[in-house]
Order: structure tokens, then C-alpha cells, then sequence
């Protein structure tokens, strides 16, 4: 099992442009996350979906898209890029349900936007 | 809101010598409380968990205890290894929102502590 995935691994882009951040996961799991890492600020919430075809809001949710089309998928669109969006992305699946199931991560994408 | 506080970093030990990474949080509920571990370049990884007061949760010798009267899960380890450098994050998963009496699993997180162990 190649576990959660994240495509691409490093992206620098200019401010205004767009791009889509790729998640996949192979362990069937129901629920997947989108966070943003920062320094000194842990790992802040995008928005994440509880199963294919849905999407809620995290806690940073501003300038960030997203679509479970396929419940294996989780995709992260920027429209506009922002130098504030500057980060590194990570996703993350968990099985789901009741019960404190534990949250797998993918290695991470850092994107640069200048 | 849910809240997570760690320890100032970052914290700079000689192989062998004790670890304690401060952790306390604040909650609308009864949360489930987790340490994670991320590796240099690498996605964060599960250290271990703790679900209700007084339990203790343990891996690879680091231990933390679910303290509900203080509010605390503080990190421990006896003897720290080269190989624990790494960033910590505690964080807390908390229940009962949501439909259905879920939380939908979302964690909240601390800001991290970088721990560096020296030979």
C-alpha cells in the first residue's frame, strides 16, 4: 500500500496564477483533510470531506477549493494565488465513523508563490 | 473554541538525557488527545493517543498521560536517541459535534516543538 500521496512535491508560482494540489489514498477511508503548515502555527485546517462528493470548511478556508469527486481523490484548488498562501500542504485520510481512528499523512507539497 | 498550547522550542538535549514537551489544552467537549511526530522532509506520523482521563499512552518509550484535572498530555521520554530529533505536535480531536454525534475526526493542533538530540 503506497498510504496517502501528494502530487506535485514542490510548485513556485507567480501571484494571480492557479494550480490543483493532488491527494490519493488507497486505504478506502471515508474522511480526508486538507492543512496548511506554518511556522509556529502547527497545522491549521482547509477544509476537509466525511465521504465522496462532499466538502465542508475548516478553520482556513479563504482562497481554497476542493472536490472529492472520487473517494479515493481529494483535490485542493488555488484560483488566484497569494503570497500568503505560500505553505506547505498536507493531506490526510482516517477511516471514519465513531471512534477516535487515527489520521495517516501524505509526505507534503511546498509551494512558493511569488 | 478548541485550543493547543506546547512548549516554547526549540529544545536542544544530549543522547540519554530525560524529555518533557508541555502540553495543555482547552476544549468545549471531551476530547481525545494524540502526539504526532513529523520527520525532516517528511508527512506527520501517529506517536500515540490517549481517549479518556487517566489514560496513559506509550510508544517507542515515550509515554503521555491524559490529565483532565489539569487539562494536560504532556510528552515524555527517559533517554532520548539521535533518531528522536523531529518535531512534536500534540493535538486534540474532540467528540460529540457534528451529525451524529461526531467530530468528523478533525484535529486541532499545537504549533510544534523542534527537538534536536545531540550525540
Amino acid at each position: 500500500n503506497a498510504g496517502v500521496t501528494q502530487t506535485p512535491k514542490f510548485r513556485v508560482l507567480k501571484t494571480g496564477q492557479s494550480m490543483t494540489l493532488l491527494c490519493a489514498q488507497d486505504m478506502n477511508h471515508e474522511y480526508m483533510y486538507w492543512y496548511r503548515q506554518d511556522p509556529g502555527m502547527g497545522l491549521r485546517l482547509i477544509h476537509y470531506s466525511v465521504g465522496e462528493g462532499t466538502t465542508a470548511k475548516g478553520e482556513v478556508p479563504d482562497g481554497y477549493n476542493v472536490s472529492r469527486l472520487k473517494k479515493q481523490n481529494f483535490l485542493l484548488g488555488l484560483e488566484s494565488a497569494a503570497p500568503s498562501q505560500t505553505s506547505v500542504y498536507f493531506c490526510a485520510s482516517t477511516r471514519g465513523g465513531t471512534g477516535y481512528n487515527e489520521q495517516f499523512f501524505g509526505p507534503g507539497t511546498r509551494l512558493t508563490v511569488l | 473554541g478548541n485550543s493547543v498550547t506546547q512548549m516554547e522550542g526549540p529544545v536542544t538535549l544530549s543522547e540519554e538525557a530525560f524529555l518533557t514537551i508541555n502540553c495543555t489544552y482547552t476544549a468545549t467537549g471531551y476530547p481525545s488527545l494524540f502526539w504526532y511526530v513529523q520527520y525532516p522532509g517528511e508527512g506527520l506520523q501517529l506517536l500515540l493517543k490517549a481517549t479518556k482521563a487517566d489514560d496513559k499512552g506509550s510508544n517507542k518509550g515515550f509515554e503521555a498521560t491524559y490529565r483532565k484535572e489539569t487539562t494536560s498530555f504532556h510528552l515524555e521520554k527517559g533517554s532520548v536517541q539521535v533518531s528522536d530529533s523531529a518535531v512534536y505536535f500534540c493535538a486534540l480531536s474532540d467528540r460529540g459535534l457534528g451529525a451524529g454525534g461526531t467530530s468528523y475526526g478533525k484535529l486541532t493542533f499545537g504549533q510544534g516543538t523542534i527537538l534536536t538530540v545531540h550525540p
